[in-house]
């Protein structure tokens, strides 16, 4: 069965720090893979997709996302976190139909 | 442009009471989404509408609920007779469904329930 795992539920940085969020996917076919972020109270907005082509993809807010086959991850980086970006984090993975398989999220803290 | 716009972005009930939840996707989107997101838990996908096509029912988790999509725009999801364990965020999505099914979905704010 198709599934994503966020293996943080919860991750604390200081601000100015580098992040790594977690994605790991289990699928048989070549997936298209996305990240969203859920501010508190907020809907969920794109951060960045992967669809094919460069397996590294940039997103808004200086996020970036690599796609490594070989290991079935999709891991979303930012190089200097910033205090807006305490949020919570979704991956999702779909094979080209509406179904999207969601993660069950990674909250982030960012320290000042 | 406008976005996907949710109402009411907060509803307190009682348990046994009915509540409509209301969707305005984003304009010319095609494809619609509700999603429950319990606390603590990832999106549980609940129904998919997509043109005058059959929507797809199958993540509604009970007879209690329904939706409908009504002139391929607004949808309306209709929990009845509330239960305590229906009180979570539901959030509606659209999107325009791309040949290749390379489309993303856009979400709204969502509707948070509580069920007393």
């Amino acid at each position: 069965a198709q599934s994503v795992t966020q293996p943080d539920i919860h991750i604390t940085v200081s601000e100015g720090a580098s992040l790594e969020l977690r994605c790991n996917y289990s699928y048989g076919a070549t997936p298209y893979l996305f990240w969203y972020v859920q501010s508190p109270g907020q809907g969920l907005q794109l951060l960045l997709k992967y669809f094919s082509g460069d397996t590294l993809v940039q997103g808004i807010k200086g996020f970036e996302a690599e796609f490594k086959r070989s290991q079935s991850s999709f891991n979303l980086r930012k190089p200097s976190v910033h205090w807006s970006d305490a949020a919570e984090y979704f991956c999702a993975v779909t094979s080209g139909t509406y179904k999207y398989i969601f993660g069950t999220g990674t909250r982030l803290k960012v320290l000042a | 442009g406008a976005g996907v716009s949710q109402s009411p972005s907060n509803k307190v009930t009682e348990k046994g009471k009915d509540v409509e939840l209301r969707c305005d996707p984003i304009s010319g989107h095609t494809a619609l989404y509700w999603y429950r997101q319990s606390l603590g838990q990832g999106l549980e996908f609940l129904i998919y509408f997509q043109g005058n096509s059959a929507p797809d029912k199958s993540g509604l988790p009970s007879d209690r609920f329904s939706a409908e999509r009504t002139g391929g725009s607004v949808s309306t999801l209709t929990i009845q007779r509330t239960q305590q364990e229906d009180s979570a965020v539901y959030l509606c999505a659209s999107s325009s469904r791309v040949q290749g099914g390379r489309d993303t979905q856009y979400f709204g704010p969502g509707t948070r329930l509580t069920v007393l």
